[in-house]
């Protein structure tokens, strides 16, 4: 079954302009993490925030993590063309084992 | 480059066929994944391996089949007690706590 759950669904946005997607998450974590998947490829490892960190930065990149609320977001920042992509949230509620959520479509229009 | 081939990146499937998925690794990664993609959904984890050897049965393991003697490799056998087969598998590999995916084989039944 599936852990986390990805909001929107789907989200345009214009070049330039910020993303925000959000994970909710059923039970207590280790770690949860964002992939980026591409049209037809595999996912990419993005970002991963540890259960006791609270916003981590990568680049254009901002995860926050709510252990309380059971929910995480990740902020693009001046997305580009490259950014379209979906985006899913993983979390490990056993170990080594990843569950993932139905990602969230990005399209950023030039 | 290190990184995980899948091979091939489409196949067809004959009703009653049992086919084999190939998925090699040279990030000398001592765990695989195996999942199922359907469109618009996140991923489904079919099979994992921690180690030579040893595997264990995911969320949806029931018509597919793996084997792990080597490090690098971790094929996946769908048989055709899979009746529903057609879907985009990927396999990954992880070290810790991050997972590298290939770039996936799209299955379609002829």
């Amino acid at each position: 079954s599936q852990q986390g759950e990805e909001d929107p669904q789907a989200l345009s946005i214009q070049e330039g302009e910020n993303a925000t997607m959000n994970c909710s998450y059923k039970t207590s974590i280790n770690n949860l993490q964002w992939y980026r998947q591409n049209s037809g490829r595999g996912l990419v490892h993005l970002i991963l925030i540890r259960s006791n960190e609270r916003e981590k930065h990568s680049g254009r990149l901002r995860v926050t993590l709510d252990t309380s609320k059971k929910s995480s977001s990740l902020l693009i920042t001046a997305s580009r063309a490259a950014d379209t992509a979906s985006y899913f949230c993983a979390t490990d509620p056993n170990d080594y084992k990843l569950s993932f959520g139905a990602g969230t479509t990005v399209t950023v229009r030039a | 480059d290190g990184g995980i081939t899948q091979s091939p990146k489409y196949l067809f499937r004959k009703e009653g066929q049992n086919v084999t998925l190939s998925c090699e690794q040279n990030l000398n990664h001592d765990a695989m994944y195996w999942y199922r993609q359907d469109p618009g959904q996140g991923l489904r984890l079919i099979y994992y391996s921690q180690i030579v050897n040893d595997f264990q049965k995911g969320d949806i393991a029931e018509g597919y089949s793996v084997s792990r003697e080597k490090k690098e490799s971790f094929p996946l056998t769908v048989t055709s007690a899979q009746k529903n087969p057609t879907a985009f598998y990927l396999c990954a590999s992880s070290k810790e706590y991050a997972q590298h995916f290939g770039d996936g084989t799209r299955l379609s039944i002829l």
